[in-house]
């Protein structure tokens, strides 16, 4: 089944550097984009950013612009999210979600399935 | 960037009962309108996109409707495992964003 599953838990002083990856399964890469999204603790859902699996195209989110880089390998069917300059309100679950249409419907897509979330506390 | 509103910000009723959330876009996104369910200690789950198309294996139950600007999510009969946090999602522009949740509650 179509399955994304990401790296583990992490804990990041301030203005540290973040990777966390997100390895999907159970479908052919290159077809949907992957979006990353995170909540911080007890709050709604943030859109970060969204990365192609085609040709590396992104779009971010303002909020974070020129802190965050979104890659993926299509070699091992994995996406990556950095974030540098930690602060401590990026203290939050993170999560990779498929671009629901694909691209038969476009960039601009719902979210499904989700991984199973990162917890990224950064504290010092 | 498009602001979206839910409400009410909680919602307190009984199993078997039906609900209304409610979505409000700041412009329109045409028919471009998802809904999640989010349950405590998980990530969200897909159940309505584009208004009103139940994503695989959602239950009948689930009724995604509006245009525009004013959307809703009807769930009718609510079952035990309904009881949730629900967010709606636009895919009209960049960036992409979310409201800001509503909870269905055990009254």
């Amino acid at each position: 089944q179509v399955q994304l599953l990401q790296s583990g838990a992490e804990v990041k002083k301030p203005g540290a550097s973040l990777k966390v990856s997100c390895k999907a399964s159970g479908y052919t890469f290159t077809n949907y984009g992957i979006n990353w999204v995170r909540q911080a603790p007890g709050q709604g859902l943030e859109w970060l950013g969204w990365a192609s699996t085609y040709n590396g195209n992104t779009n971010y989110a303002q909020k974070v612009q020129g802190r965050l880089t979104m890659t993926t390998d299509t070699s091992t069917d994995t996406a990556y999210l950095e974030l540098t300059s930690l602060r401590s309100d990026d203290t939050a679950v993170y999560y990779c979600a498929r671009g629901g249409g694909g691209i038969w419907f476009g960039e601009l897509s719902w979210f499904d399935p989700w991984g199973q979330g990162t917890l990224v506390i950064v504290s010092s | 960037e498009i602001v979206l509103t839910q409400s009410p910000a909680t919602l307190s009723l009984s199993p078997g009962e039906g609900a209304t959330l409610s979505c409000r876009a700041s412009q329109s996104v045409g028919n471009y309108l998802a809904w999640y369910q989010q349950k405590p200690g998980q990530g969200p789950r897909l159940l309505i996109y584009d208004v009103s198309k139940r994503a695989t294996g959602i239950p009948a139950r689930f009724l995604g409707s509006g245009s525009g600007t004013d959307f809703t999510l009807t769930i009718s009969n609510l079952e035990p495992e309904d009881f949730a946090v629900y967010y709606c999602q636009h895919r009209s522009n960049w960036p992409l964003t979310f409201g800001g949740g509503t909870k269905v509650e055990i009254k």
